[in-house]
């Protein structure tokens, strides 16, 4: 039972175009939101969170919006930069729980 | 601030043998979490230490262990090991209280079993 799901695999985005990587949940305990940013054999990079008391939650390119009553949270990259080309987790935990539940991850890939 | 470090990050094995892996968190960080990325199941928690006590615990057998020290370093352990345990451990570190805390991750040790 995946409790997290990123149903993308794959995004392909023009470099300065907006990127938009999608992310559903199930689990109606789930109250705190992350993305990560991850390179091959690295460990994930922190890129920005959201609790369950805001629906949108910015810093600087990024800015992930949550849609609590769809269970669905976005993360938005403008504008994308070649840097931005990565493997990126949505991940969600309970309040004031440890454990992180992660997407199987969405690869963006940002054309020059 | 220096971030989460692993050690190793690279190691090799084969199969029956026993490993531990190593992680310092971020200072002042009391909560070390691990967990296990694999191409099939991708990345699954497997426990989490605050205080030198397991708070948490993922769905993994118990050949899969670990401890907190007093510093807040930990260790991971896996004994008997199978092919399948092959994979990246990464180490998070974060305060460890609030409603909403943020996990910050290390490097990771990638385990190969032969």
């Amino acid at each position: 039972d995946q409790q997290v799901k990123q149903n993308s695999p794959s995004l392909s985005v023009q470099e300065g175009r907006i990127s938009i990587l999608n992310c559903d949940y199930t689990n109606s305990m789930f109250d705190y939101f992350l993305w990560y940013k991850k390179y091959p054999a690295e460990g994930p990079t922190f890129l920005i969170s959201i609790s369950s008391i805001k629906d949108k939650n910015e810093d600087g390119r990024f800015t992930v919006f949550l849609n609590k009553s769809a269970k669905h949270l976005s993360l938005h990259i403008v504008p994308s930069q070649p840097g931005d080309s990565a493997v990126y987790f949505c991940a969600a935990s309970a309040r004031g729980a440890q454990k992180l539940v992660f997407g199987q991850g969405t690869r963006l890939t940002i054309n020059p | 601030k220096a971030g989460v470090t692993q050690t190793p990050r690279y190691l090799i094995k084969t199969r029956g043998q026993q490993v531990t892996l190593s992680c310092s968190p971020i200072s002042g960080h009391r909560s070390v979490s691990w967990y296990q990325q694999t191409p099939g199941q991708g990345l699954q928690f497997l426990f989490e230490y605050f205080s030198e006590t397991q708070r948490n615990k993922g769905n993994f057998p118990g050949r899969f262990s670990g401890r907190q020290f007093s510093n807040s370093r930990s260790e991971m352990n896996v004994s008997t090991l199978e092919l399948g345990d092959s994979a990246l451990y990464l180490c998070a570190s974060s305060s460890g209280q609030g409603d909403w805390d943020t996990q910050y991750f290390g490097p990771g040790t990638r385990l190969t079993v032969l």
